[in-house]
């Protein structure tokens, strides 16, 4: 079936550096695509989101680009934080239909 | 502000026990998710509502069953209890499920069964 996955299951920076978590999709027809940060013991916390007729899309200190000609998708967050220590999922969908979740990318800021 | 509230937050089941996990939300939000994660794994969609007395199946349904009485509140029941049904348990609502609006999560159900 159709999947959404991540490149990395674990990523380990330090505190101050950008992080860069990665994510390729497998349908072509998606158009919304959202981050979540899971912290342990919680549940996902939207970060931010994008439609498939944008390329990039900016937040609080996060970014989110979206290459639909490969089908990739990706979270930057510029000056990491021991806060921002999380579980990071990329969720696929098209419209009317349900999400569609990758297995995640665990975050690890040393400081 | 309160959002997506499930209660138990933990639960421990015996094979064969049924129980009901709770879910409300406070948004007036007519879209409703179940969704079960599983150690390391991403969520899959159990059950979803498009409002109330609405209910539909999602990826994995089976040993479970849902009701929409009213748009706050949205439960999942497990009927006959299995091990293979350990898992953490999240409910999410969301605004409009055509038009592509996030979803907002609780904090979860983590229930084992033994």
């Amino acid at each position: 079936g159709e999947s959404v996955g991540l490149h990395l299951p674990t990523l380990s920076v330090q505190e101050g550096d950008n992080s860069i978590i990665n994510c390729a999709y497998s349908n072509s027809a998606s158009d919304y695509f959202i981050w979540y940060k899971q912290e342990s013991g919680k549940g996902p916390q939207f970060i931010i989101d994008i439609r498939s007729n944008m390329d990039k899309r900016q937040g609080q200190r996060v970014t989110v680009l979206l290459n639909k000609t490969v089908k990739h998708l990706s979270l930057q967050i510029a000056a990491t934080q021991p806060g921002d220590s999380a579980v990071y999922f990329c969720a696929e969908k098209k419209a009317g239909t349900a999400l569609i979740f990758g297995k995640g990318t665990t975050l690890s800021v040393s400081s | 502000n309160a959002g997506v509230t499930q209660t138990p937050k933990f639960r421990i089941l015996k094979i064969g026990q049924s129980m009901t996990l709770q879910c409300t939300q406070d948004m007036n939000h007519n879209y409703m998710y179940w969704y079960r994660q599983d150690p390391g794994m991403g969520l899959k969609l159990i059950y979803y509502s498009v409002g109330a007395g609405i209910t539909d199946k999602g990826e994995v349904p089976n040993g479970y069953n849902v009701s929409r009485s009213t748009t706050e509140d949205f439960p999942l029941r497990l009927e006959l209890a299995a091990p293979s049904q350990t898992s953490v348990y999240f409910c999410a609502s969301s605004t409009d499920r055509a038009r592509n609006q996030p979803q907002h999560f609780g904090d979860g159900t983590r229930l084992s069964i033994l």
